[in-house]
């Protein structure tokens, strides 16, 4: 069963850093690509970042650019999220989902940016 | 960088209704098109994949058509909890996207 389980968030203040980790199960998870996806307080869905299946390739958001880096430890089954520089508009609940279709998602991380 | 539309964004149906949800893309995406199903408190889940597959374990009363630049979601004969809100996401090109949703309640 495949299973994806986010952790690391909290509430951080403006100009601060957070690093959010997903760490996966249940598939080989060297194999495929990955994705950060957030989603503000009654908002709808944001796609913030890829990471491929080596960690070779990265793609972000013109939103989260300069500011959010994406990574990858295969012999962990994680993938991480390392997010500086953050802003009111950075709060949302962030989920990891599998794959370039977003076939699985984790039940996600809620980032809260507030003094 | 491409642009989604989705339409519309709430809808009102009642059950054994028939309703289609548009998603409309600025550049040519093929079949790059999947659908989302999203319950409040809940994350998303996969019920399109390709723009008109349908994942295994979702019911048929739920289909995709579409190619291009302009897609549908459609439900047949809707259900009580078929109500929610619901995505759609082309991962043509970087950087993806998402469209703005749709909140489809039922009488």
């Amino acid at each position: 069963e495949v299973q994806l389980v986010e952790s690391g968030g909290g509430l951080v203040q403006p100009g601060g850093s957070l690093r959010l980790s997903c760490a996966a199960s249940g598939f080989t998870f060297g194999t495929y690509s990955m994705n950060w996806v957030r989603q503000a307080p009654g908002k709808g869905l944001e796609w913030v970042s890829y990471i491929g299946g080596r960690g070779d390739t990265m793609h972000y958001a013109d939103s989260v650019k300069g500011r959010f880096t994406i990574s990858r430890d295969n012999a962990k089954s994680s993938i991480f999220l390392q997010m500086n520089n953050l802003r009111a508009e950075d709060t949302a609940i962030y989920y990891c989902a599998r794959h370039y279709a977003h076939d699985y998602w984790g039940q996600g991380t809620l980032v809260t940016v507030s003094s | 960088e491409m642009t989604l539309t989705q339409s519309p964004a709430f809808m009102l149906a009642t059950p054994g209704d028939k309703v289609n949800i548009s998603c409309k893309v600025s550049q040519d995406i093929d079949d790059d098109m999947n659908w989302f199903r999203q319950k409040p408190g809940e994350a998303p889940v996969f019920i399109i994949q390709e723009a008109t597959t349908l994942v295994p374990g979702i019911p048929p009363r739920f289909s995709g058509s579409g190619y291009g630049t302009d897609f549908t979601l459609t439900i047949n004969n809707i259900e009580s909890e078929d109500a929610a809100y619901y995505f759609c996401l082309q991962h043509d090109n970087f950087p993806y996207s998402f469209g703005q949703g749709t909140k489809l309640e039922i009488k």
